[in-house]
């Protein structure tokens, strides 16, 4: 079964704006998680490492302002899309390190569409 | 994290095995090689992972170079749900366990 589920799997929102996204690890705590963005034909980017009890990592040229992230529990990370816009629209995924860091299972992803 | 080179597509008929090749020429001594695949519209799934040692698991089989310079992923028989991008990634372990996925290689199984 899964271990990692997102929610919601598709959202359509409106410019202007906010999206959450929710990812939770189902089978076990994770203190860090990951947040991925995927764009059409294009491979995965990471977009912020999520640590649960502090503020989160932002690889460069992502906007932390604009992509909020909160760790609110050991297995709840979540993703606000702030002021969404059409550029916005894309996969987003998150993931979860297993097996001291070994593995990592990823969830089913979220497809945003702002329209 | 060193840098990977892999085909950017590859085919492979139904039940052969398919092979898939993956440089990582820059890779140092603390550094695993990972694999995972993407299904269409899903989220990536882990595959494999090995350090210097040949590896096999239920789904693939990892033969790394003895220079560890270059690696091949190989599903024993392929089939037709095994059509996907597959990913290799280097990655120390010393890090935050982030994964950097670069293009991959899309293998499309034929029947």
């Amino acid at each position: 079964g899964a271990v990692v589920s997102q929610h919601p799997s598709w959202v359509i929102c409106k410019s202007g704006t906010s999206v959450k996204i929710e990812c939770r690890s189902l089978d076990f705590q994770a203190t860090t998680m990951f947040w991925y963005r995927q764009f059409p034909k294009q491979s995965l980017m990471l977009m912020a490492t999520s640590n649960e009890g502090s503020k989160a990592t932002y690889e460069q040229g992502v906007e932390k302002d604009k992509f909020l992230i909160n760790h609110a529990s050991l297995t709840l990370s979540t993703l606000t899309v702030t002021s969404a816009h059409p550029e916005d629209s894309s996969f987003y995924i998150c993931s979860v390190p297993y097996s001291r860091g070994y593995e990592q299972y990823f969830g089913p992803g979220t497809r945003l569409t702002v329209t | 994290d060193a840098k990977t080179t892999q085909p950017p597509s590859m085919d492979c008929a139904e039940g052969r095995a398919a092979n898939l090749p993956c440089n990582h020429s820059t890779i140092s001594g603390n550094e695993y090689v990972y694999w995972y695949r993407q299904i269409h519209s899903q989220g990536p799934q882990y595959i494999i992972h090995g350090l210097k040692n040949n590896e096999t698991n239920e789904m693939a089989s990892l033969i790394i170079t003895e220079d560890r310079k270059s690696s091949t992923l190989i599903l024993p028989h392929a089939t037709l749900r095994d059509t996907a991008v597959y990913y290799c990634i280097v990655r120390g372990y010393s890090n935050t366990g982030k994964l950097i996925f670069g293009q991959g290689t899309t293998l499309q199984v034929k029947p």
